[in-house]
């Protein structure tokens, strides 16, 4: 199964920080098609997981633009732009291109 | 709007038999691949079950193999999880998934004691 690693684990912003978070993949997450199945979801607190990025880079319609992602291969990176307090919670990667779809084991992000 | 809808959930005893419900609204559900994702209490997401559009293929990651089904029904946009032989572990909230995991549930709770 496909192992995806992310780092840090927990991460203490204040707001209005810029801050990164890193998803690697035991192996390439490049389909046959063409297509990386990578996407970034954030789960608020007593909240369900809502979809921030999907296909690396690209933004769920609603979303903040101070979210961006990208990355390919194996080496992953969700970077927020000006931190803000709805913000807060823990974030996951998760992909589709190999079967089974397997998650991140998330960073919780702070404020400090 | 897409929306989801979990039920069935509840407390049941290992061993014993629950099946879980998702009616799903806001879309041509026939036209989606759907899964089931869970969340054991203060801890991550565990990809459960995915279906195809018609039905015809099912994927199960090991830990629910042979023990889970999910089945879907076009007609009533609604997906399904059948769960056998239920153990302490598969205690969790249990979302419903539009594929590839870009819409979500609420999620309906499942605990396995006795």
């Amino acid at each position: 199964d496909v192992v995806l690693t992310q780092t840090p684990p927990t991460l203490s912003a204040t707001i209005g920080q810029s801050v990164s978070i890193s998803c690697r993949s035991s192996q390439s997450l490049l389909h046959s098609n063409g297509n990386t199945y990578l996407n970034w979801l954030l789960q608020r607190p007593g909240q369900p997981p809502q979809l921030l990025i999907y296909l690396v880079s690209r933004l769920e319609s609603g979303v903040p633009n101070r979210f961006s992602g990208s990355g390919s291969g194996t080496d992953f990176t969700l970077k927020i732009s000006g931190v803000e307090a709805e913000d807060l919670g823990v974030y996951y990667c998760v992909q589709s291109t190999h079967a089974p779809n397997t998650f991140g084991a998330g960073t919780k992000l702070e404020l400090k | 709007e897409v929306q989801l809808v979990e039920s069935g959930g509840g407390l049941v005893q290992p061993g014993r038999s629950l099946k879980l419900s998702c009616a799903a609204s806001g879309f041509t559900f026939s036209n989606y691949y759907m899964a089931w994702v869970r969340q054991a209490p203060k801890k991550g997401l565990e990809w459960v079950a995915t279906i195809s559009t018609s039905g015809s293929r099912t994927y199960y990651p090991d830990s629910v193999k042979g023990r889970f089904t999910i089945s879907r029904d076009n007609a009533k946009s609604s997906l399904y999880l059948q769960m056998n032989s239920l153990k302490s572990e598969d205690t969790a909230t249990y979302y419903c998934a539009r594929h590839p995991f870009a819409y979500w549930g609420q999620g309906t709770l499942v605990t396995v004691s006795s």
